[in-house]
């Protein structure tokens, strides 16, 4: 079984500023890696796929990166838009969630 | 344009039985690996289950496993969970997902669609 932590478990920022949002799996996962992004009272959405693809639609400010056990997703500059609940999955395995907040 | 909308959830007591459908349209329904996903009430993701697109393959998370049943009718275009014995910790929104990658091929465990959810409450 894989494990995801996921860091920080809150994120306090402003709008313009840069999200960076840590995975870390507890064993390889090679790029077998994907991020959602979750609004309250809404479905998941797929951002990320394969740690570093952008899925379709997904504007260009968020950025993947990362293989084997360490993976970032990356808001380069945050739109009202984004705060949200951002989780990383790897086939049947979610992370606990990284809340990004307006501080 | 893809739509996967769910049905059939509600209230229901522990040890029941409740079966969730999911209708889907604006692909090719037949090609894609479905899965469903659930969520409880302020907690996180939890992956349920996937069927391959021709049902030939079927795979459950640990929690579900010998209680819960994924199918399909790829006729109608809909995917189905039928869930038994059903315990209070079952309770959550239930979304189906599509899978990433169509093309008749085992699913790459990447949701690229979802539906709204529907709400499963396991209470006396």
């Amino acid at each position: 079984e894989i494990v995801l932590t996921q860091s920080p478990a809150t994120l306090s920022l402003s709008p313009g500023e840069r999200a960076t949002l840590s995975c870390r799996a507890s064993q390889s996962v090679s790029s077998y890696l994907a991020w959602y992004q979750q609004k309250p009272g809404q479905a998941p959405r797929l951002l990320i796929y394969d740690a570093s693809n952008r899925a379709t639609g997904i504007p260009a400010r968020f950025s993947g990166s990362g293989s084997g056990t360490d993976f970032t997703l990356t808001i380069s500059s945050l739109e009202p838009e984004d705060f949200a609940v951002y989780y990383c999955q790897q086939r049947s395995f979610f992370g606990p969630g990284t809340k990004v907040d307006i501080k | 344009q893809v739509q996967l909308v769910e049905s059939g959830g509600g209230v229901v007591q522990p040890g029941r039985s409740l079966r969730l459908s999911c209708a889907a349209s604006g692909f090719t329904f037949s090609s894609y690996g479905m899965h469903w996903v659930r969520q409880a009430p302020g907690k996180g993701l939890e992956w349920v289950a996937v069927i391959w697109y021709d049902g030939s393959n079927k795979y459950y998370a640990d929690s579900v496993k010998g209680r819960f049943t994924i199918s399909r009718d790829n006729s109608k275009n809909t995917l189905y969970l039928q869930m038994n014995s059903l315990r209070a910790e079952d309770t959550a929104v239930y979304y189906c997902a599509r899978d990433h990658y169509g093309g008749f091929v085992a699913p790459d465990y990447y949701f690229d669609y979802w539906g709204q959810g529907t709400l499963v409450t396991v209470s006396s």
